[in-house]
């Protein structure tokens, strides 16, 4: 059963401080791995999608980068704002999603 | 371009009833997905179906019933609602499984009283 874990759970940040998300999941059989982001009451927006034959994925101030082998992928984002402030989820697809449990950003202004 | 919706959006409901989810897709993905979302848990597979009139259990099937009649509706059904069904319940759709994202629906936040 593929078990995935995000550190932290939580992260409070100035405006303009980058910001280093982690996943790390069991199984390196895998088809990608997808970062999401989740605003209070709200349901999922996909953000990046990494295929398993790729190492990382960028859009605009987001980077994301994926190492199978050692079942870890990274999401960063450079430049916080406040409008970044919300809740990150990883996924990894092995056929089915399997989340993690989020890490939830506030960046201050 | 409506998207993926879901309906209601609120309900509340009490224990023993039976409670229908719906989920609507425009833009004829093959597979269709319900999640549940718990503090505690995160979000976790109920059923999904990869075509019209073929569906599989995820990892929490207990309790609820899918169809899928028509490819872009994918109704989730608790048979009979428990305190324990008290959730957020998402329902999300691709083109295909190991290639492209899901895109999720906004919920419904769903208490059995």
């Amino acid at each position: 059963k593929q078990e995935v874990t995000q550190i932290p759970a939580a992260l409070s940040v100035p405006e303009g401080e980058n910001l280093v998300l982690n996943c790390s999941f069991t199984d390196s059989a895998i088809y990608n791995l997808q970062w999401f982001r989740q605003d209070p009451g709200k349901g999922l927006t996909s953000l990046l999608l990494i295929q398993s034959s790729q190492r990382e994925q960028t859009s605009g101030r987001l980077n994301a980068s994926l190492d199978k082998s050692s079942g870890r992928s990274t999401l960063y984002i450079a430049a916080s704002q406040p409008g970044d402030s919300a809740t990150y989820l990883c996924a990894v697809n092995d056929y089915k999603l399997s989340f993690g449990a989020g890490t939830t950003v506030t960046v201050r202004a | 371009d409506a998207g993926i919706t879901q309906s209601p959006r609120y309900k509340i409901t009490e224990t023993g009833r039976q409670v229908t989810l719906m989920c609507h897709q425009t833009w004829s993905h093959s597979y269709m997905f319900w999640y549940r979302q718990d503090l505690g848990h995160g979000l976790r597979l109920i059923y999904y179906s990869a075509a019209a009139d073929i569906t599989d259990k995820g990892e929490v099937p207990d309790g609820y019933v899918v169809s899928r009649s028509k490819t872009e509706n994918f109704p989730l059904t608790l048979e009979s609602a428990t305190r324990s069904q008290t959730s957020v319940y998402f329902c999300a759709s691709s083109r295909e499984v190991g290639t492209d994202t899901q895109y999720f629906g906004p919920g419904t936040r769903l208490t059995v009283l």
